[in-house]
């Protein structure tokens, strides 16, 4: 069946612009995870989804980062005003019912390069 | 202080032996879940492995163990039989149950590479 999928795969901007970044989950998934990779680090918690509302977002590090699932299923994830130090690859991650022992299935990410 | 706690950068193992990863972890919740992924150079995160905190026996999936010392807050990855497909890099995470366990606490991460 069909994974996570995530687009685009590469995105380069230049700072100061906005850019999003789109996640499909797997079909059925109510639960969305955001994370974002810095090289060489492990992924770094956003933003949690329970269906169309955000459960949890504690993870976004400032307002610039916003994201949005309006008919739970597919996330975009929003980034305003970009920086040099948002550059990263952002993966999104969906699980059947977010629930404790539940697995999280990762799309191949999004790598987002801000110049 | 890191809830996951990752000491070996890279490793190297010679093809069909076993290797062990290590990871430590942090908190104070007694209900928690330990999950062990591994990253190819794809890029894409696969599930490998995952021990409750009150699972009385270790996990085990196929080649994959994990050595689950919960005095010592210990979760490490056992590969047996190390194939070339296994070269990657590997993440410990763990998911703390009572605080609505939403958040999933990465390590930094251990390289491994199987030598042929």
């Amino acid at each position: 069946g069909a994974g996570v999928s995530q687009t685009p795969s590469n995105k380069v901007t230049e700072k100061g612009k906005y850019v999003e970044l789109r996640c499909d989950p797997i079909s059925g998934h109510t639960a969305l995870y955001w994370y974002r990779q810095s090289l060489g680090q492990g992924p770094e918690f956003l933003i949690y989804f329970q269906g169309t509302g955000a459960a949890d977002d504690s993870g976004l590090p400032n307002d610039r980062f916003f994201a949005v699932r309006p008919e739970g299923s597919v996330s975009t994830l929003k980034i305003q005003r970009t920086e040099r130090g948002d550059s990263a690859v952002y993966l999104c991650a969906s699980s059947s019912s977010g629930g404790p022992a539940d697995t999280q299935y990762f799309g191949p990410g999004t790598r987002l390069t801000v110049l | 202080a890191q809830k996951i706690t990752q000491t070996q950068p890279g490793m190297f193992v010679q093809e069909k032996e076993a290797v062990t990863l290590d990871c430590t972890y942090d908190t104070s919740d007694q209900s928690y879940g330990l999950f062990w992924y591994k990253q190819p150079s794809s890029g894409e995160m696969i599930f490998l492995i995952y021990q409750g905190s009150y699972d009385e026996q270790n996990a085990t999936e196929g080649r994959y163990s994990l050595n689950f010392q919960k005095a010592r807050k210990s979760a490490n990855l056992v590969i047996s039989a190390s194939q070339l497909g296994d070269s990657a890099m590997y993440f410990c995470a763990m998911r703390e149950l009572l605080r609505g366990g939403n958040q999933f606490y990465f390590g930094t991460g251990t390289s491994l590479t199987v030598i042929p």
